[in-house]
């Protein structure tokens, strides 16, 4: 039945380390999102993308960097993974705007922790 | 002012209560709104959309704008159990731009 696939439920990583958030979607969807949601925050726009190889920052994109090297496929980067990155990472998809289907769908979501 | 303001709760109600979810916006720009519900360790999922002007019904759940107050509300009527979720609003930007989220509202309902 679906749709978007975030590549972990959970991760613990150590301060300083390389982290990479995979997200795979299976509806041919032209965009593609990374938030991260915090208590009392909500949810904050990381990176997006509206095609391949396309990137755009979102209102927090330090401390990340993100990889679309296939239309079904964005990864979220974390250059030196730091304890202020300890989040709950999703993924979204979504058609253009204007499309009947239009909205986003979203992945379960990584709860990474860094130590 | 963020452009996107929503109460956070926890707003708790006994099974079979009307419940009145709001938020208030900024930009005249937006056309449409758009709720998302999201159950605990889960992703947002869209709920229901309805454009600038009018309610919008779907079962137990009717959304309705009021654009001279730039507010919107989700009311659900004879509220489940299974309606515990956080609720979020958001009213997209016209043309392809990432959709702003409010922060939500968590609402338990209590059998």
């Amino acid at each position: 039945d679906v749709k978007v696939t975030q590549s972990s439920r959970y991760l613990v990583k150590r301060t300083g380390e390389k982290v990479f958030l995979e997200c795979v979607q299976d509806m041919d969807h032209e965009n593609m999102f990374w938030y991260r949601q915090d208590p009392g925050l909500g949810l904050r726009l990381i990176y997006f993308s509206y095609d391949v190889k396309m990137k755009e920052k979102g209102d927090i994109p330090e401390g990340y960097s993100v990889s679309r090297e296939k239309k079904e496929r964005f990864s979220l980067i974390l250059e030196s993974a730091s304890t202020n990155q300890t989040s709950m990472y999703l993924c979204a998809s979504s058609l253009p705007p204007g499309q009947v289907s239009y909205g986003y769908t979203f992945g379960s979501g990584t709860r990474l922790t860094v130590v | 002012q963020k452009e996107v303001e929503q109460d956070p709760g926890p707003l708790s109600v006994p099974e079979g209560a009307i419940v009145s979810l709001n938020c208030t916006y900024s930009n005249s720009a937006f056309q449409y709104f758009m709720w998302y519900r999201q159950y605990s360790r889960k992703g947002p999922e869209l709920l229901m959309y309805t454009y600038s002007s009018g309610n919008k019904e779907d079962g137990r759940f009717t959304a309705q704008v009021d654009k001279s107050s730039k507010y919107i509300s989700l009311f659900i009527r004879d509220s489940q159990p299974s309606d515990s979720a956080t609720y979020l609003c958001a009213p997209p930007h016209s043309g392809n731009t990432p959709l702003v989220f409010g922060k939500g509202t968590r609402l338990s309902v209590i059998a």
